[in-house]
Parts: structure tokens; C-alpha cells; sequence
């Protein structure tokens, strides 16, 4: 167990529909980061938090949008979903932000979009 | 272009052979970190070992082990000795800072099968 909660495990919706997904960090952790793994496009970086302010960004589709409250939680917004949007998304947290610190990943979120 | 190319799609050893899974990554940066994460059937990803890169000292944890190569790009991982256990999708990755914060790139992974 990493320490890092996810909710919720599973979630099956449809197309055009809006879900959000939830991510707790280890305690003491200040930084979140999200990743989407699907088939097509493997395990893609989409982006990071840290205390409550956006530090970096990867692929991330303008349907989709986060944010890190200020208890540290975060939340991942997806809206208009395609068959595409279909896959695993994690969520990792770490302490300070920075590539020298490791971060722990949460079991993940799998979406289905039908 | 990959940022970071896992040729091995899939590779199946015989319990207790060695086997490397090979990374070659792409980078401008002069300060960049690599990462070797383990995911079981299970699904859950689990960190291995980070590299920065002024640390070409290869490093033995166990039965892994991590060779990590400035002049090829290269950053392969051996397990010796293999066993059912290690059975997973291995993925290599690289951290690029990006801003304040750092951006994330990672294989396509490669899937080890033990055979016992």
C-alpha cells in the first residue's frame, strides 16, 4: 500500500458524459501528479500539482482539467468523454515536487467510457 | 520522436536466466533523472530506482541490477537470476523539468514473463 487513495476504483459511464475522479496523497506529500494509461497511447504524463498551484503539464486535452485543493486532495475533470478516453488513470504523490524525490502511485482509476 | 523507446515489446525467460530489459531515452537537458517502475498483474505501478544524471555509477540492488550509459543514451536493467515474481511490465522513464515542476515521459514498457 502506497499511501495514495484513489476513488473511485472503477467507473463506467458514457460517451459525452463529465466524471471526476479523486485523488488522495500520502500524508505529508505537498505534490500530485496524473497519469492516463490506456492501449493506444501507453502511460502518459498529464500533470502536476504542487501545493494547490499547477507546475507542469504533459498531454492533457482541453476536455480534461485538475485541480489540488487546499487539503492537498486533487481532482481530475473529465467532460465530454469519447470511446477514447477509456483507461487507467493514476494518480502519484511525493513530497517536494522534485525528480529526486520518488513518487508512490495510487492503484488507479478505471474508466470505462461505452 | 519517442522520448523514450523500449524496443522489447515482450520477453519470455526461463525461471532463474538473466535477462535485461533495454531503455533508450532522448533527451536535450543536461539535468534529467531516469526511472525504472515494475507493474505486476496486479496493476499498480512501483517505483525501482531513479538516476540523475551527472550518476553514471551503475548500481546492484539484489538481484537487479542498472546500467546507465551518458555516451548511448542508455539506461538497461538486468534481473538476475529471474524468478515467477518478477513476471510484469517493466517501464522506463524520463523527468525533464519543465518550468517549476518536471515533466513526465515513459516507455511503452516491456512484459516479462517467467516461464518456471
Amino acid at each position: 500500500d502506497s499511501g495514495v487513495t484513489q476513488t473511485p476504483k472503477h467507473l463506467i459511464t458514457a460517451t459525452g458524459q463529465r466524471v471526476t475522479l479523486r485523488c488522495s496523497p500520502r500524508s505529508g506529500d505537498l505534490s500530485v501528479y496524473w497519469y492516463q494509461q490506456s492501449l493506444d497511447q501507453g502511460l502518459q504524463f498529464l500533470i502536476q500539482y504542487y501545493n494547490g498551484e499547477e507546475r507542469a503539464k504533459g498531454n492533457i486535452l482541453e476536455r480534461f482539467s485538475a485541480q489540488q485543493f487546499p487539503d492537498l486532495h486533487s481532482e481530475l475533470n473529465l467532460s465530454s468523454l469519447e470511446l477514447g478516453d477509456s483507461a487507467l488513470y493514476f494518480c502519484a504523490s511525493n513530497p517536494s515536487g522534485a525528480s529526486t524525490d520518488t513518487q508512490y502511485f495510487g492503484p488507479g482509476t478505471r474508466l470505462t467510457v461505452l | 520522436a519517442q522520448k523514450v523507446t523500449q524496443a522489447q515489446t515482450e520477453i519470455s525467460v526461463v525461471e532463474k536466466e538473466d535477462v535485461t530489459l533495454d531503455c533508450v531515452y532522448e533527451t536535450r537537458d543536461t539535468t534529467y533523472y531516469l526511472f525504472w517502475y515494475k507493474q505486476p498483474p496486479s496493476g499498480e505501478l512501483v517505483f525501482l530506482i531513479r538516476r540523475n544524471s551527472f550518476d553514471e555509477q551503475n548500481e546492484i540492488s539484489g538481484r537487479y541490477s542498472w546500467n546507465f550509459q551518458k555516451s548511448t543514451s542508455s539506461f538497461n536493467f538486468t534481473i538476475t537470476a529471474s524468478q515467477v515474481v518478477d513476471s510484469a511490465v517493466y517501464f522506463c522513464a524520463l523527468s525533464e523539468a519543465q518550468g517549476t515542476g518536471n515533466q513526465f515521459y515513459f516507455g511503452t514498457g516491456t512484459s516479462l514473463t517467467v516461464i518456471p
